[in-house]
């Protein structure tokens, strides 16, 4: 059950776009389609921004979005709005019928 | 409203125990799937266990089987977890998700968290 590797930080500009990857092997991200990303603020909860590899749950803005090229997903945000800097968690379900997260991201708006 | 409300957590001493509550509200809880998700001081989110709605299918992390052990109450709308043998490795805020099927399994309800803290 090792951790989905993601880079420990991105930033980028009010307005850009950035991109946060998350890699796993078959067993888990490449072989499921129950790929989901999370955004989480300081002292706060979780929240799910991605569900499905690549939908987004009702409310959540159009800028976030999720995708997979085997083994890795990934989540863009464009139009990087303050709001947005926080931590970032991709998950997914895996062959043992557990779920493994990925370490995390720090997103910071410059 | 809908709402995970968890509760139990305090500080232990290593070889100790404490057991954790979730309490639910405003949705099915009796045919929802659960989970228990730790994060450590510093670290990453990480999935601890889950319970189907019958309580008959169990599953737990590598780190914390055979000493941790999930289990619900629908009468009373309740999740819990005993955890026993405690580790310093174990401290860490304890968060409460529901598993909603309709959202490819996403966990789309977390509780605000109880916080673990194990030392001497």
């Amino acid at each position: 059950q090792s951790a989905l590797t993601q880079p420990a930080s991105v930033s980028g500009s009010p307005g850009q776009s950035i991109t946060i990857s998350c890699t796993g092997t078959s067993s888990d991200v490449g072989g499921h389609n129950y790929v989901s990303w999370y955004q989480q603020h300081p002292g706060k909860a979780p929240k799910l921004m991605i569900y499905g590899v690549n939908k987004r749950p009702s409310g959540i803005s159009n800028r976030f979005s999720g995708s997979r090229s085997g083994n890795t997903a990934s989540l863009t945000i464009s139009g990087l709005q303050a709001e947005d800097e926080a931590d970032y968690f991709c998950s997914s379900y895996t062959d043992s019928s557990t779920w493994v997260f990925g370490g995390g991201t720090k997103l910071t708006v410059l | 409203e809908v709402q995970l409300v968890e509760s139990g957590g305090g500080l232990a001493q290593p070889g100790g125990s404490l057991r954790l509550s979730c309490a639910a509200s405003g949705f099915s809880f009796e045919t929802s799937e659960m989970n228990w998700v730790r994060r450590a001081p510093g670290k990453g989110l990480e999935w601890v266990s889950y319970i189907n709605p019958s309580g008959s299918t169990i599953y737990y992390a590598d780190s914390v089987k055979g000493r941790f052990t999930i289990s619900r109450d629908s009468a009373k709308n309740s999740l819990f977890l005993q955890m026993n043998s405690l580790r310093a490795e174990d401290t860490a805020i304890y968060y409460c998700a529901r598993e909603e099927l309709q959202l490819d399994d996403g966990f789309d309800i977390w509780g605000q968290g109880t916080m673990v803290t194990v030392s001497s």
